[in-house]
């Protein structure tokens, strides 16, 4: 693989289920991101991680957790599902130095009903 | 905090012609890199071209090139010779420029969303 892949790429779930959004770059990037993307709200980011064993909180993190085992997989769990985080997911990475280019996975469509 | 305003939610132009995407931020930072990435319908996110804020001129890519106002906080996006693979929603970002600060995520404007008339 090159770059970065996201599992499941869409997702119907009921209410009060747990979920993980699987997150996986090949590229050996430090930095890795998890963003929501809400018509007319463009993306915001819900938690970052700057190096493995490390995560931060973003602009939306309640109702989500991450972790950060090693530097390839950044994973995001919803531990009980609610109707208002359906939504597109994307992951993200990001090159050190100064390009600081941000490359994102294909995203995750999940439906909360 | 970081804001990134797009004013113009849709666009249109028609094929082989120009248009201006229209994009203005606020920050108190000094140093920042200014974005603009594109979605078409696949929803992959593409980045389109981007600029550094301590370099005066203006970045261009092929047929996409920026006017980057700093004093203004302006970061417009032209298209030139528009195609129709062009179609897409376009987002404005920025990105604080400080190899220390653990996020430097990106803050994305709502989207402007341009269609390519035939």
């Amino acid at each position: 693989i090159a770059g970065i892949t996201q599992a499941p790429t869409s997702q119907i779930l009921a209410a009060g289920r747990r979920m993980t959004l699987r997150c996986t770059q090949d590229m050996r990037h430090n930095a890795m991101y998890w963003y929501r993307q809400d018509l007319g709200l463009g993306l915001r980011l819900i938690h970052y991680s700057n190096t493995a064993g490390t995560t931060g909180k973003g602009e939306v993190p309640d109702g989500y957790s991450v972790s950060r085992a090693n530097t390839d997989d950044f994973p995001l769990t919803l531990a009980s599902a609610v109707p208002s985080q359906t939504s597109v997911y994307f992951c993200a990475s990001r090159t050190t130095g100064k390009a600081n280019e941000q490359f994102f996975g294909p995203g995750t469509r999940l439906t909360v009903l | 905090a970081q804001t990134v305003t797009q004013s113009q939610p849709e666009m249109s132009v028609q094929e082989a012609e120009t248009v201006t995407l229209s994009c203005t931020y606020d920050t108190s930072e000094s140093n920042y890199y200014l974005f603009w990435y594109k979605q078409p319908p696949s929803r992959q996110m593409i980045l389109v071209i981007r600029q550094e804020a301590y370099k005066q001129q203006n970045a261009t890519e092929n047929r996409f090139s920026v006017n980057f106002q700093k004093a203004a906080k302006s970061f417009s996006l032209k298209i030139s010779d528009s195609q129709l693979g062009d179609t897409a929603m376009y987002f404005c970002a920025f990105m604080k420029h400080d190899l220390n600060y653990a996020a430097n995520n990106l803050f994305f404007g709502t989207g402007t969303r341009l269609t390519v008339i035939p």
